[in-house]
């Protein structure tokens, strides 16, 4: 069955900070991959996506991502956290079937920034 | 462009009593669908809609029915509540074809005691 790891379920940083936030996946075939980050009382909002191509992608607020097909991973990355990047983040596997694409969620990661 | 918007944003209910969850899109979207939100758990789908008249169930559809009479609005309906569906609902919609990016309205929290 499909599914999605997030492996830590709370973070915390200095700000200033580099931050990795782990994915990993179960999908037979080449999945869609997003990362969404939930700010408190939130819906979510899309930071970046990958559906095929350059395996590195770029997303807003100076986040990337990796898709490591080896390693079916799909981890976010920040060279620099700032205060206002304390959220939950939650990467999720686009599948295609009855022509709709469901939405696989991990659990989320929670971030704490300490100033 | 007010994109997804839901109503209410809080509700308490009593076990076994009724109620709607409404979900708006004013982007013209043929795909809308619902989860639930729990700690620890991520979304879980619940509910979605293919377009107007279309809908199918998801991961978690137990305890709730949905109908789509147009292409904007989806309720949800939650026909006798049960504590257990205490949870964060949000409704999502997203285009037919090409950018599958889904978008989000700011979710309702339903208790149910």
């Amino acid at each position: 069955a499909q599914s999605v790891t997030q492996p830590d379920i709370h973070i915390t940083v200095s700000e200033g900070a580099s931050l990795e936030l782990r994915c990993n996946y179960s999908y037979g075939a080449t999945p869609y991959l997003f990362w969404y980050v939930q700010s408190p009382g939130q819906g979510l909002q899309l930071l970046l996506k990958y559906f095929s191509g350059d395996t590195l992608v770029q997303g807003i607020k100076g986040f990337e991502a990796e898709f490591k097909r080896s390693q079916s991973s799909f981890n976010l990355r920040k060279p620099s956290v700032h205060w206002s990047d304390a959220a939950e983040y939650f990467c999720a596997v686009g599948l295609l079937g009855g022509g709709y694409n469901k939405l696989i969620f991990g659990a989320g990661t929670r971030l704490a920034v300490h100033p | 462009n007010a994109g997804v918007t839901q109503t209410p944003k809080f509700q308490v209910l009593k076990t076994g009593q009724s109620m709607t969850l409404q979900c708006a899109q004013d982007m013209n979207h043929e795909y809308m669908s619902w989860y639930r939100q729990d700690p620890g758990m991520g979304l879980r789908l619940i509910h979605y809609s293919v377009g107007a008249g279309i809908t199918d169930q998801g991961e978690v559809p137990n305890g709730y029915n949905v109908s789509r009479s147009t292409t904007e609005d989806f309720p949800l309906r939650l026909l006798s509540a049960a504590p257990s569906q205490t949870s964060v609902y949000f409704c999502a919609s997203r285009t037919e074809t090409g950018n599958y990016e889904q978008y989000f309205g700011p979710g309702t929290r339903l208790t149910v005691t």
